[in-house]
């Protein structure tokens, strides 16, 4: 079974302070690992996926993450936070039994940037 | 613009009243699907189609129905709402032949039933 893990419910930092958004996965096979934003009053948009490759995945809105495949750990990362990036994160793993690509979504990490 | 459209955005109803939400996507996607979205939940997903006429249950389908007459079109249908279905509804499609695709969703449907 797929599944994974946000532990935090909530992140703060202040602007132009580097941002971490937690997330852990467990999978049966390789993982295939997303994560998604969501700003308020809005769907959920795509910000950047690891299939395969380079550990360090870069995505929309500078945005990057680092999978870590020893601590089963798929965080993402910004360097200097802006407070339009205060927005619900989402991470995803893919249902690698699935030959549709079916997500399974993460409980969400409301981050709060200060000014 | 490439967008998917549900509607309506907000919706009060009561128990029992047959209700849909409907939902388009104007990007050819062969991949539709609703989730709702709960607090401390996250997003799980009510039920998927994979084209026209083909769909199938996720994990909560109970109380829901859903058609896919149309590739455009994915409508949600509560046929006897009950207060546990009171939630913000998402509607999100893909391209079937990318596996990993991104999925496009719209702005949700914020349903409460009393």
């Amino acid at each position: 079974a797929q599944s994974v893990a946000q532990p935090e419910d909530q992140v703060n930092v202040a602007e132009g302070n580097p941002l971490t958004v937690k997330c852990t996965y467990s999978v049966s096979g390789n993982p295939y690992l997303f994560w998604y934003v969501q700003y308020p009053n809005r769907g959920l948009q795509f910000l950047l996926k690891y299939i395969t490759g380079d550990n360090l995945v870069k995505g929309s809105y500078g945005f990057e993450a680092e999978f870590n495949k020893s601590q089963t750990s798929f965080h993402l990362k910004k360097p200097s936070a802006l407070v339009s990036d205060s927005a619900l994160y989402f991470c995803a793993v893919r249902d690698s039994g699935s030959t549709l690509g079916r997500l399974y979504f993460g409980r969400g990490t409301q981050l709060t940037v200060w000014p | 613009e490439a967008q998917v459209t549900q509607n309506p955005r907000y919706l009060i109803t009561v128990t029992g009243k047959k209700l849909t939400v409907t939902c388009s996507q104007n990007m050819n996607h062969e991949y539709m699907s609703w989730y709702r979205q709960d607090p401390g939940l996250g997003l799980r997903q009510i039920y998927y189609s994979m084209n026209v006429e083909v769909t199938d249950k996720g994990d909560v389908p109970e109380g829901y129905k859903v058609s896919r007459k149309e590739k455009r079109n994915f409508p949600l249908i509560l046929e006897s709402p009950s207060p546990n279905q009171t939630s913000l509804y998402f509607c999100a499609s893909k391209v079937s032949r990318d596996i990993n695709s991104p999925l496009h969703f719209g702005n949700g449907t914020r349903l409460t039933v009393t």
